[in-house]
């Protein structure tokens, strides 16, 4: 059984670009959520995707938006990058939307 | 807005003493789990509490949920240096569709 994987892991970025991180849930897991960490901030929620469909959205501009595919691994995309945006992005798969969330290593993106 | 606290913030500890942590919040949480991450990681879910009252133990650390589910306290007894790391906790809220919410994290530093 393999866990939760990202890619990838560091990426640099300037402003204005897009990105485009992606996420393999662990095996049986349907359902994935993406968090963006700040340096020195617990991670805050950016949205999760239950079979394939949105399923509730944090406080992110509409430049943060994502898919999941019919595996159940996802995409998280971020357009038109600001300085800001530089941070550790988590992907967290479970079974179901409500259960326990198992964490990648996450993807560290620094926008420059 | 906050709305989940984390004290304290740092803590520094030698080596063989006992330590607590809290987290704390206004509104009431429908589970809560801790979580401990390292440099370079995901966060690890040590442990989830839903019953107000709560008591849980893994080892050398032991979990208290508030009995009106609003609070929660980690101990530690005779720390060790492998213990050293960021620890989360992290809240689902009924009035939130259970989405779950982090606290910005104690990190603990235990000295040889």
């Amino acid at each position: 059984e393999t866990g939760v994987t990202q890619s990838p892991t560091h990426l640099i970025k300037t402003r204005g670009q897009q990105v485009t991180l992606r996420c393999s849930s662990q095996s049986g897991h349907n359902t994935v959520s993406w968090y963006q960490q700040a340096l020195g901030q617990g991670p805050q929620f950016i949205f999760q995707y239950y079979r394939e469909e949105e399923n509730g959205r944090g406080n992110f501009p509409p430049r943060f938006s994502g898919l999941q595919f019919p595996n159940y691994s996802s995409e998280l995309n971020v357009n038109a990058l600001e300085l800001d945006d530089s941070a550790l992005y988590l992907c967290a798969s479970s079974h179901g939307r409500q259960n326990i969330q198992y964490f990648g290593a996450g993807t560290r993106l620094s926008v420059l | 807005t906050q709305l989940l606290e984390q004290s304290p913030q740092f803590l520094s500890i030698q080596e063989g003493e006992n330590l607590t942590v809290y987290c704390n919040s206004s509104s009431v949480f429908s589970s809560l789990q801790w979580y401990r991450q390292e440099p370079g990681e995901g966060p690890v879910l040590l442990v989830t509490v839903v019953t107000g009252g709560e008591v849980k133990k893994l080892k050398r650390l032991t979990f208290q949920f508030g009995d009106a589910r609003k609070d929660s306290s980690l101990h530690i007894t005779a720390a060790q240096t492998g213990d050293t790391g960021l620890y989360l906790c992290a809240g689902a809220y009924k009035n939130r569709d259970d989405k779950i919410i982090f606290g910005k994290g104690t990190r603990l530093h235990i000295l040889p």
